[in-house]
Parts: structure tokens; C-alpha cells; sequence
């Protein structure tokens, strides 16, 4: 099947820093790209929706000055918490669709000290 | 109301068991479902698609009621290594509606 990747996998930093997460298609085009968080026990959380080329749509209660997404290509979107706060450590995976199905990215663990 | 919503569990059998989860879900136009399974501190991983006439992949069934709005999960003769959480996946548009997932440990 498709293949999505993240980078990083993990990442520690101090309050106040921004931190960038890559989410990229291997082996398909996405024009649709979507960010989830997870908190521990919890569901999935859409945060916004990545398009090809155009800006992103956030979800309800989601910055968007905080969390920035660009998708700069058909097979890359990065998502950029800036300013991080201990309250914004979080499990954040991204997906792309293959026509029918979803894939998600192995997640990126945000760790704010 | 939530999109989706699943009992969370946790679900406690033994070895050999048989289990099943339900999720019911709000939109009525509601296009396509699917079952995922979720390790601890990975990913989703789709486990199967639900169609409209049921669909069974070796000891696991699915089964969608449009009429009564909800898909269950149906796992048979439960192995230790079924132990994850299972979450139920509705897509409506271009959207993806995740439940909360319902946990499952399969006891020796």
C-alpha cells in the first residue's frame, strides 16, 4: 500500500520554539493532506486540512498563526507549531488520501519543557 | 453530538474469545467506513473496510447498518497480539470522522 513518512519522529524543545514537522507521500500524489493531534487516551483530533497549493483549513479552536501548514507540493506538507508550550506536547500524525483509502504517517511526539 | 461514537472500552477477554464492538455515526449521507487498529505510540493502521453486505477477513467481520446508522466489529477466537485499540472511521465528503476507539487486551 501507499506509504506516508514524518519527520521527526520525536522532538524535545524549550517553551517558546517553534518546531516544524514534515509529512510526505512515498510513492503517491496527495493534493489533500490532513494534521491530527492525540493526546494520551484520547481520539484523534483533526487540526486542519492541507491543500496542494492553496491555504489550509483549520479546524475550530486551532490556531492558525500557531499552527501553520504549508503544502508546497504534491507529495509534501509541514506543519509548524510556533511559540510551543508545555500544553502543546501531543502525538501529531498526518495522513494522505490515495483516492479511497488513508493513510497516516508513524507520528511525530512533541516533548515542550 | 459527536460524528462517531464508540464505547472506549476497555474490553478485558480472554485467550479464544469472541468480542464485538459497535460505533454508530450521525451523518446520514455518510459515504464510506472502515476499522482501524491503533498500537500503543503508533499509527492507525487500517484493518478493514465495511461494505454494505458485511464483509469477513479471516477472524474478523464487519458489518455497517445504514438503516440504524452504526458498523460493528466482530473478532473471533481472540489472540493475544489482538490486544490495540480499535478505532471506527467514518468518511462523509472529504472528511474522515475518527471515534474514540474502544481498548482491547486479550488475557492469557
Amino acid at each position: 500500500g501507499a506509504v506516508v513518512s514524518q519527520h521527526p519522529s520525536w522532538v524535545i524543545c524549550k517553551s517558546g520554539t517553534s518546531v516544524k514537522i514534515e509529512c510526505r507521500s512515498l510513492d503517491f500524489q496527495a493534493t489533500t493532506m490532513f494534521w491530527y493531534r492525540q493526546f494520551p487516551k484520547q481520539s484523534l483530533m483533526l487540526m486542519a486540512t492541507s491543500n496542494e497549493g492553496s491555504k489550509a483549513t483549520h479546524e475550530q479552536g486551532v490556531e492558525k498563526d500557531k499552527f501553520l501548514i504549508n503544502h508546497a507540493s504534491l507529495t509534501l506538507s509541514t506543519l509548524t507549531v510556533t511559540s510551543a508550550h508545555p500544553e502543546d506536547s501531543s502525538f501529531y500524525i498526518c495522513s494522505a488520501r490515495d483516492f479511497y483509502e488513508q493513510f497516516f504517517g508513524p507520528g511525530t511526539r512533541l516533548t515542550v519543557l | 453530538r459527536k460524528e462517531v461514537e464508540q464505547d472506549p472500552g476497555p474490553f478485558n477477554v480472554p485467550e479464544g474469545a469472541t468480542v464485538a464492538f459497535n460505533c454508530t455515526y450521525s451523518n446520514s449521507a455518510s459515504q464510506s467506513f472502515f476499522w482501524y487498529r491503533q498500537d500503543c505510540r503508533k499509527e492507525p493502521k487500517l484493518l478493514m473496510s465495511v461494505y454494505s453486505s458485511g464483509n469477513e477477513d479471516g477472524r474478523f467481520t464487519a458489518q455497517l447498518n445504514r438503516a440504524s446508522q452504526y458498523i460493528s466489529l466482530l473478532i473471533r477466537d481472540s489472540k493475544l497480539s489482538d490486544s490495540a485499540t480499535y478505532l471506527c472511521v467514518v468518511n462523509a465528503g472529504n472528511q474522515f470522522y475518527f471515534g474514540t476507539g474502544t481498548s482491547l487486551t486479550v488475557i492469557p
